[in-house]
C-alpha cells in the first residue's frame, strides 16, 4: 500500500511527558500537512511543509509543539510537556502540489492521562 | 475568515432512501470545496471536489454535490444509500493559493434497515 502512513496509531501518555508522532507521505508528494481533530469536531489545520520548508503554522500550534520534515520526506510532530487538552486525533496528509487533493493517513490518537 | 457550516449534526436515513447533507460556506473569492467521509478507524477519504466549471460534481461511491453560489451552499446527495454509507461526513474548503483545509464540524450518518 502506498498511502499515507502514521505511527503510532495510538498513544497513551501521562501529563507532562513528551510524545513524538511520525508521518510518511505518499512518496512523490512534496506537500505535507498536519491537522488535529478533537471529539465531535472537524479537523483543524496545524501546519504544513513544502519539501523540508515549514510554510505556515496555525496559532493552535503552541510553543510546546514542533514539527519537522528534515529531508523533505517523512515528518515528525513532537509535543512537549503534554496536557490533557492535547488529547486528540492527529492527522497527517500529503499532496503532490498546490491545489492538489490531500490524501490523509489513518491518524494517531493521543490520550493524555 | 473562511468558515464552513454543517447544520445537521446527525442524520438517520433508511437504507435505499435518498440522502442530502447540507454544507454552507462563508463568503470568499473562488472557494474550493470538498466533501470527505470518515469511517471509524479510517482516514478521511475524498468523495468529491469543486474547483470551477460545472456546478454539479460527481464523486465516488455514487455521491454528487451541487455548488450554488447564490446560496453559498455545496450540498452532498446520493439517490439511494447503502448500509456501508454509515460514517461521518465533512465538508471542507480552501481557496486558491492557500491550501489549508477548513472543515465543518461534520454530520454523522446512521443508516437503518
Amino acid at each position: 500500500d502506498t498511502g499515507v502512513s502514521q505511527d503510532p496509531r495510538h498513544k497513551i501518555t501521562k501529563r507532562g511527558q513528551n510524545v513524538t508522532f511520525r508521518c510518511d507521505p505518499i512518496s512523490e508528494h512534496n506537500r505535507l500537512y498536519w491537522y488535529r481533530q478533537t471529539l465531535g469536531q472537524g479537523p483543524e489545520f496545524l501546519t504544513y511543509f513544502q519539501n523540508e520548508a515549514q510554510l505556515e503554522k496555525s496559532r493552535l500550534l503552541s510553543d510546546r509543539f514542533s514539527a519537522e520534515r528534515p529531508k523533505g520526506s517523512f515528518s515528525t510532530l513532537e509535543i512537549q510537556r503534554t496536557e490533557q487538552g492535547d488529547s486528540a486525533m492527529y492527522l497527517c496528509a500529503s499532496s503532490l502540489g498546490r491545489d492538489d487533493e490531500q490524501y490523509f493517513g489513518p491518524g494517531t490518537r493521543l490520550t493524555v492521562t | 475568515a473562511q468558515s464552513v457550516t454543517q447544520p445537521d449534526i446527525h442524520i438517520t436515513v433508511s437504507e435505499g432512501a435518498s440522502l442530502e447533507l447540507r454544507c454552507n460556506y462563508s463568503y470568499g473569492a473562488t472557494p474550493y470545496l470538498f466533501w470527505y467521509v470518515q469511517s471509524p478507524g479510517q482516514g478521511l477519504q475524498l468523495l468529491l471536489k469543486y474547483f470551477s466549471g460545472d456546478t454539479l460534481v460527481q464523486g465516488i461511491k455514487g455521491f454528487e454535490a451541487e455548488f450554488k453560489r447564490s446560496q453559498s451552499s455545496f450540498n452532498l446527495r446520493k439517490p439511494s444509500v447503502h448500509w456501508s454509507d454509515a460514517a461521518e461526513y465533512f465538508c471542507a474548503r480552501t481557496r486558491r493559493g492557500n491550501e489549508k483545509l477548513t472543515f465543518g464540524t461534520g454530520t454523522r450518518l446512521t443508516i437503518i434497515p
